[in-house]
């Protein structure tokens, strides 16, 4: 069964600091990976969507990238501001016995101090 | 804008009292969801659905049930709710089943 690991859970930065979290997996065999930011009380926004087949995706400040033989990967957020504060979370899918299960960590909660 | 939608945000009712939680997308999404977020426990998958009249049993489906009868909606149906299922419920929708996954804001479900 694949294991989603975050660490750590809590992360704090002043403002304009570069930083990397991180998300391992127990299954390399997997689908895709996607990170998602989630602010209190709200949903989960979508940041970036990484297929099995790709190393790395960037949008802006952010850049994800995956190893899959290790079983890692990383959202690397550039120059971070008080509103990248928010729990980030990755959730990995992995192909089962005629579907893809997805399954998410518990995610790392940043908090960018100005 | 393109969105998925839960309703209500917020309720709070009483044990054995049915009720049911809405969700509707406009994206035209194939692959619907819905997942419980507890402290602790992270998210974890209810049920889902693969397209209209297809759906299936995620990680935790006792004492759900769902319906997929248009493409657009996908109710989440609590029929005889427990404290137990107090929590948060999310929605999600996707084009195919693995591609990106789109959240609702969420609905807080305190069940006493």
């Amino acid at each position: 069964k694949q294991e989603v690991t975050q660490i750590p859970a809590a992360l704090s930065v002043p403002e304009g600091e570069n930083l990397v979290l991180n998300c391992s997996f127990t299954d390399s065999a997997i689908y895709n990976l996607q990170w998602f930011r989630q602010d209190p009380g709200k949903g989960l926004t979508s940041l970036l969507l990484i297929q099995s087949s790709q190393r790395e995706q960037t949008s802006g400040r952010l850049n994800a990238s995956l190893d899959k033989s290790s079983g890692r990967s990383t959202l690397y957020i550039a120059a971070s501001q008080p509103g990248d504060s928010a729990t980030y979370l990755c959730a990995v899918r992995t192909p089962g016995a005629g579907s893809y299960q997805l399954t998410f960590g518990k995610g790392t909660k940043l908090s960018v101090i100005p | 804008e393109a969105q998925v939608t839960q309703n209500p945000r917020y309720l709070i009712t009483v044990t054995g009292k049915k009720l049911t939680v809405t969700c509707s997308q406009n994206m035209n999404h194939e692959y619907m969801s819905w997942y419980r977020q507890d402290p602790g426990l992270g998210l974890r998958q209810i049920y889902y659905s693969m397209n209209v009249e297809v759906t299936d049993k995620g990680d935790v489906p006792e004492g759900y049930k769902v319906s997929r009868k248009e493409k657009r909606n996908f109710p989440l149906i609590l029929e005889s709710p427990s404290p137990n299922q107090t929590s948060l419920y999310f929605c999600a929708s996707s084009r195919k089943y693995t591609g990106e996954l789109f959240f609702g804001e969420g609905s807080r479900l305190t069940v006493l």
